[in-house]
């Protein structure tokens, strides 16, 4: 596609329920990140995907996050058990992984509110 | 560790120059992002510099300094339209990871 997408732009659920959100990246682009940004707040890391390395993923606020990355292109992030804490903005981003030309294009983000 | 600071407001007039500062303490520096976010979108990229020196591209430019760890962000002639968040973001050479700091949410007032 022309653009990072992701799906749902908006998910409501129950405190406790699992959810998985899902990113398209751009097409060829070898790196993937997926972000969490509250509201009012700067962008935090979660996990990076960069071809078929194992992921980084540093970022992960505890085991109820995963991620996976199916051949080398789409990208599902799954919450277990969610808490009201994890009400944010869940932001992909893709690139091309090349050195000097590291710019990060931007999903729309899928919001996330746990009641 | 690693720490990116910025301001968290600013407000300007249209047309007037707004300069945004950004410090930032990291290891294995690859480089410093600006990305424009307006509210509710995702952000957009606006500049790279990784060398020291001064970058324009239209109203706006950016500056780096790594011996200092400081970068700005400089946007003139400013529109009602570029009222945002502005980011500051490293790269980290060691880890291709962006660190962003918070971001600065510039309000530009007729």
């Amino acid at each position: 596609g022309a653009g990072v997408s992701q799906s749902p732009s908006n998910k409501v659920t129950e405190k406790g329920k699992d959810v998985e959100l899902r990113c398209d990246p751009i097409s060829g682009h070898t790196a993937l990140y997926w972000y969490r940004q509250s509201l009012g707040q700067g962008l935090e890391f979660l996990i990076y995907f960069q071809g078929n390395s194992a992921p980084d993923k540093s970022g992960l606020p505890s085991d109820r996050f995963s991620a996976e990355r199916t051949g080398g292109s789409v990208s599902t992030l799954t919450i277990q058990r969610t808490q009201q804490e994890d009400s944010a903005v869940y932001l992909c981003a893709s690139s091309s992984g090349l050195a000097g030309a590291a710019e990060q294009f931007f999903g729309p983000g899928t919001r996330l509110t746990v009641l | 560790g690693q720490n990116i600071d910025q301001p968290t407001e600013m407000t300007a007039t249209e047309g007037a120059i707004v300069q945004i500062n950004c410090t930032y303490q990291t290891s294995g520096f690859n480089g410093l992002f600006w990305y424009q976010q307006h509210a509710g979108e995702a952000p957009t990229f606006l500049s790279y510099n990784v060398l020291d020196g001064l970058e324009e591209k239209g109203r706006f430019s950016s500056f780096l300094s790594r011996s200092k760890g400081y970068s700005y962000l400089l946007l003139k002639e400013l529109q009602m339209k570029d009222s945002a968040s502005y980011l500051c973001a490293v790269l980290s050479y060691n880890t291709d990871k962006l660190i962003f700091g918070t971001g600065t949410r510039l309000q530009v007032f007729p």
